[in-house]
Parts: structure tokens; C-alpha cells; sequence
């Protein structure tokens, strides 16, 4: 399937502190979709993006869609312990129904 | 709210069983996807199916089968249960994957082969 790469692997932060994790693809993508799975639950749907430079926010959290469309990132300023889990990015491109996730990047937020 | 359900949280078998894994969703959602998760590797697709009694393979679909009679509900299915299957298994559903499809998850069934 698709290749995506998604880094970093692990992040830690003191509560506070601002946090990025990217998704980056060598092809261009239709559209990436985020989830968020909190320790011991399963994948939560955050947002989907679909347009190239697009950008939206979510609260504290900003998602961008690069204009080429093969990269994307979720930013979290001033992260908060409830921000504690693994971060996912899946993505579609051609006319694919086969979504590809990354292998997520766990933030660990210390208070 | 949609739900997803899966038949059971944990499950133990032993080595060259057969083992069914059922997922059941409220949404009449035409897509359904098996997945496992396993540390440092994400979310990997076993198989998929946009249909009744359709089924596509995904990334990792070997020892694997799946069955799906009915729109609201996809079993997964180890024919013969191997340790290297210990792990995670996830079900989710979809209206629509063209990248409209919001993804919903089960909450997941460990399942230790021993």
C-alpha cells in the first residue's frame, strides 16, 4: 500500500510546552485524515484535510495540509495531560479505497 | 452516536486454533476494515470490504480470512491460530473511503495465542 512515514516515534514535553508531529508521503495524497488514540482506547477521527496549503484548528490544535499536498503536520501549543496518547495520520491518494496509517507518534506529556 | 462493537475485549486460544473475531456496527456503513496493531508499527490492514460478501486483502492479510454476510457485520478469522498473532485487533467501519470517510473504531480485542 501507500508508503507513509510519520515522525517522530515518541515525544516527551513538560506540560506547557508545544508539540509537532508530521506525516510525510512521497506521493501526492487525495486527502490525510488524523486520529488520536488515548492510552488503552482505540482511534478517535480528528479532522480530515483535503486541500493543498489547507489549515485548520481544532482549540489548541493546528492541522496543515503541505501545498504540494505529500506532507502534513498537527501542532498542539501549550499541551495539557488530557494531550496524552498516540497521534495518527492515514492517508488516500488516486482513487484508492485503501486508507494507510502511519506508525503514530506517542506524546507523553509530564506535569 | 455510531457504535462499533467487537465480540470480546480479550480473548486466549492456543496454537492451531481457529479462532473468529466478529465486529458489529449500527451505521450502515458499507465500509468495514480489519486491522492489528502491534507497538511501533501502527495500524496495519488486514483486509477490507465496501460490500456485502465483497472483500478486498489489505496490507497483512496471510493466515487471515474474513466473511461478510450481513452490511453490519465482519468477522475476521484465523484458520489456524499462530503465536506471531498475538496482538491487537481493531475494527472499524466508514460510510464512504474516497478520503470522505471518517473512520470508526471498535474497542479492540487483545488476543494471545499461547
Amino acid at each position: 500500500g501507500q508508503q507513509v512515514m510519520q515522525i517522530p516515534q515518541y515525544q516527551h514535553v513538560q506540560e506547557g510546552e508545544d508539540f509537532t508531529t508530521y506525516c510525510n508521503s512521497s506521493t501526492t495524497l487525495s486527502n490525510i485524515q488524523w486520529y488520536k488514540q488515548r492510552p488503552g482506547g482505540h482511534p478517535v477521527f480528528l479532522i480530515q484535510l483535503v486541500k493543498s496549503g489547507e489549515v485548520k484548528k481544532q482549540k489548541r490544535l493546528t492541522f496543515q495540509f503541505g501545498e504540494a499536498k505529500k506532507n502534513s503536520s498537527l501542532h498542539i501549543t501549550a499541551t495539557q495531560t488530557t494531550d496524552v496518547g498516540t497521534y495518527f495520520c492515514a492517508v488516500a491518494s488516486g482513487g484508492s479505497y485503501i486508507p494507510t496509517f502511519g506508525r503514530g507518534t506517542s506524546l507523553i506529556v509530564h506535569p | 452516536d455510531v457504535k462499533v462493537t467487537q465480540s470480546s475485549r480479550y480473548l486466549v486460544k492456543r496454537t492451531g486454533e481457529k479462532v473468529f473475531l466478529e465486529c458489529v456496527q449500527d451505521m450502515d456503513h458499507e465500509n468495514m476494515f480489519w486491522y492489528r496493531q502491534d507497538p511501533g508499527l501502527g495500524l496495519r490492514l488486514i483486509y477490507f470490504s465496501y460490500d456485502v460478501k465483497m472483500k478486498e486483502k489489505g496490507d497483512i492479510p496471510e493466515g487471515y480470512s474474513v466473511s461478510r454476510e450481513k452490511k453490519e457485520r465482519f468477522s475476521l478469522i484465523l484458520e489456524s491460530a499462530s503465536t506471531n498473532q498475538t496482538s491487537m485487533y481493531l475494527c472499524a467501519s466508514s460510510f464512504l473511503w474516497t478520503g470522505d470517510g471518517e473512520q470508526y473504531f471498535g474497542p479492540g480485542t487483545r488476543l494471545t495465542v499461547t
